[in-house]
């Protein structure tokens, strides 16, 4: 089975540190996504990648950036925690193909003080 | 733009009764549409899909039908169990994309004895 492995369940940072998510897939997948959980708010898509060292915005960018060196990994930087940013950070990944399945990560809950 | 719109929760049921989640969404041309569902403490996982009019996706005992005429993607199940509870969210992939996805806000689903 596809494993998506997110590196913190739990994460408390203050305003305006850096923060780093990391994300790791086990299946060769091409597509990697960093959405972020609101309740209300359902999913929103914050950036995804195609391939390594490419990305592309998604619908919330602002305040965040990513960085995908190798195939298997895709990290998302807040590069001044904000309040705002408070929030359920969920990691997918999946095939090339049009309506391969997301396989999701458990979520990294992070607060900002 | 495209949207999902799903109903309110949380939806409470006893055990064995009939389950319909709604779901309706706006978007342009022939999306494919989605249910993924998301148990407590886990990653979202894809639980059925469709990808044209009139398809009828199903899995677990679920069944969703695409309805364009009502631009509608219900979610029904005859009979609950209590390891039904979960949250589930409906989505969809606009025409001409690739796997991104629009998710509603998620419904959350309590089954009792």
């Amino acid at each position: 089975d596809v494993k998506v492995t997110q590196s913190s369940r739990y994460l408390v940072k203050r305003t305006g540190e850096k923060v780093f998510l990391e994300c790791v897939q086990d299946m060769d997948h091409e597509n990697m996504f960093w959405y972020r959980q609101d309740p209300g708010l359902g999913l929103r898509l914050i950036y995804f990648s195609y391939d390594v060292k490419m990305k592309e915005k998604g619908d919330i960018p602002e305040g965040y950036s990513v960085s995908r060196e190798k195939k298997e990994r895709f990290s998302l930087i807040l590069e001044s925690a904000s309040t705002n940013q408070t929030s359920m950070y969920l990691c997918a990944s999946s095939l090339r193909g049009i309506n391969e399945k997301l396989f999701f990560g458990s979520g990294t809950q992070l607060s900002v003080l | 733009g495209d949207s999902v719109t799903q109903m309110e929760g949380p939806v409470t049921l006893s055990e064995e009764a009939f389950l319909t989640i709604n779901c309706t969404y706006t978007a342009t041309g022939y999306p494919s549409l989605f249910w993924y569902v998301q148990y407590p403490g886990e990653g979202l996982q894809l639980l059925l899909k469709a990808t044209k009019a009139d398809d009828k996706g199903s899995n677990k005992g679920f069944e969703a039908t695409y309805r364009k005429e009502t631009t509608s993607f219900h979610l029904e199940k005859g009979s609950v169990q209590v390891s039904d509870s979960a949250v589930y969210f409906c989505a969809l992939r606009p025409t001409g994309t690739a796997s991104k996805l629009t998710f509603g806000t998620g419904t959350r689903l309590q089954v009792t004895l």
